[in-house]
């Protein structure tokens, strides 16, 4: 079974309007810890944002926050106000405590923003 | 910047030859990941090391290794390269390792490897 899924392989969204990138995870782990990265053309992974397991409050960077939904474990991406530049690669990436730290990926969903 | 630097930034071989990929983590991150990226597999976990001991293994090949020096900064080998071994190869840093926190893995710009 898939780990990590993000079932938007592609999604549009006008400029300064709000996007929701979609990631749902799998594990038995008590503690994890949930990542997006953003790639874009260039090919550089770009930290975005984290959510511990154990967080009660849903994580917020500046534009992006997580909409973290432990029950049905999901982990979805919010961006605010797109930019133009938030044209990239997206992807959601968890780390199992138990699993030695390392990061499992999904897929990725490419964003395009329309000016 | 993330502060992971790798080497070299670009690779074109031939198939059946062998490279090396260098890594320099960040300053004090004692923890090197290995991922590839390629279009048929996407991002993969390859290996990881912590303070120059092998800590877990992903979906590497037999016909890569890596070793992390006492330096911190980490090689892959790759060799009796084949056509799908063409990708962008990233080596990432972190402080620790079975630790869970907020830091996240910084990664490096990249090594894109084409074997031809």
């Amino acid at each position: 079974a898939q780990k990590i899924t993000q079932t938007q392989p592609g999604m549009f969204v006008q400029e300064k309007e709000a996007v929701t990138l979609d990631c749902t995870y799998d594990t038995s782990d008590q503690s994890y810890g949930l990542f997006w990265y953003k790639q874009p053309s260039s090919g550089e992974m770009i930290f975005l944002i984290y959510q511990g397991s154990y967080d009660e409050q849903n994580a917020t960077e500046g534009r992006y926050s997580l909409n973290f939904q432990k029950a049905r474990k999901s982990a979805n991406l919010v961006i605010s106000a797109s930019q133009l530049g938030d044209s990239a690669m997206y992807f959601c990436a968890m780390r199992e405590v138990n699993a030695g730290n390392m990061l499992t990926f999904g897929g990725g969903t490419r964003l395009m923003v329309k000016p | 910047d993330s502060g992971v630097t790798q080497t070299p930034k670009h690779l074109i071989t031939a198939t059946g030859q062998r490279v090396t990929l260098r890594c320099s983590p960040r300053s004090g991150d004692l923890s090197v990941y290995w991922y590839q990226q390629s279009l048929d597999q996407g991002l993969q976990f390859l290996i990881q090391y912590y303070n120059g001991e092998e800590r877990a293994k992903g979906n590497i090949l037999e016909r890569f290794s890596a070793q992390q020096f006492p330096d911190l900064h980490s090689e892959l080998n790759l060799s009796s390269l084949e056509l799908g071994d063409s990708a962008l190869y990233f080596c990432a840093s972190s402080p620790g390792w079975r630790i869970l926190s907020s830091y996240e893995q910084y990664f490096g710009p990249g090594t894109r490897l084409t074997v031809t």
